[in-house]
């Protein structure tokens, strides 16, 4: 999806485990997003990231921690993953925020057992 | 809080025929207004967006529309054919915000 990768798309994992889900750009876009998506509740957003080092919290970030020390990399990490954060992840990007479009990845499908 | 409503959640269309989904929203302070496309298996994909100094804009078959005042915002979709079908969402961007989409569905 032109220049955004995710890795991995599918990933089963127990309960209390750490998980990382990984988003690569090659676009040098500024901005970075991680949203879950859930059937009855749209995209939420998760975390997101204006620059390096720079990340703020979304509506649904509990549980969940980001981050980017490089351009190109925004992760995703489930400290101790619950059933309840079984979901498909997307990343996106955008190259100057609010008022741009994103590009979005194809998704990671994570399952908690 | 903000919150962005899109109507209808769910629309069947014969192939051939015109579909419009409609975004409502609140409060917003936002200019710019795009809509996405998601197929199934797929992340979104900006399919056309328009800015507030703009009230519409075309590319092909789809089309969008602005009235900031009522504060709505609407896609047209003519001469629908099957590959349009896919959820389609509005998201108020200046809170980052997707709601949940309208699942658009066109039947050969």
């Amino acid at each position: 999806d032109a220049g955004i990768t995710q890795s991995p798309r599918h990933k089963v994992t127990e309960t209390g485990t750490p998980v990382t889900l990984r988003c690569h750009q090659t676009e040098n876009h500024r901005y970075m997003y991680w949203y879950r998506q859930d059937p009855g509740h749209g995209l939420r957003l998760i975390h997101y990231s204006y620059g390096v080092k720079d990340t703020d919290k979304g509506e649904v970030s509990d549980g969940y921690s980001v981050s980017r020390s490089k351009t190109e990399d925004f992760l995703l990490t489930l400290e101790s993953a619950t059933s309840s954060q079984t979901s498909v992840y997307f990343c996106a990007i955008s190259e100057a925020g609010l008022n741009y479009g994103y590009t979005f990845g194809s998704g990671t499908r994570l399952t908690v057992v | 809080g903000e919150n962005v409503e899109q109507h209808p959640s769910t629309l069947s269309v014969q192939e051939g025929d015109s579909a419009v989904i409609k975004c409502t929203y609140s409060d917003s302070a936002s200019n710019y207004f795009p809509w996405y496309k998601q197929e199934l298996g797929k992340g979104p994909q900006l399919i056309i967006d328009i800015r507030s100094n703009v009230g519409e804009k075309k590319d092909q078959r789809i089309a969008v529309t602005l009235n900031k005042t009522a504060k709505h915002f609407s896609l047209h979709i003519t001469e629908t054919q099957p590959e349009d079908s896919a959820v389609y969402f509005c998201p108020v961007t200046d809170k980052l915000i997707f709601g949940t989409g309208t699942r658009l569905q066109v039947f050969p």
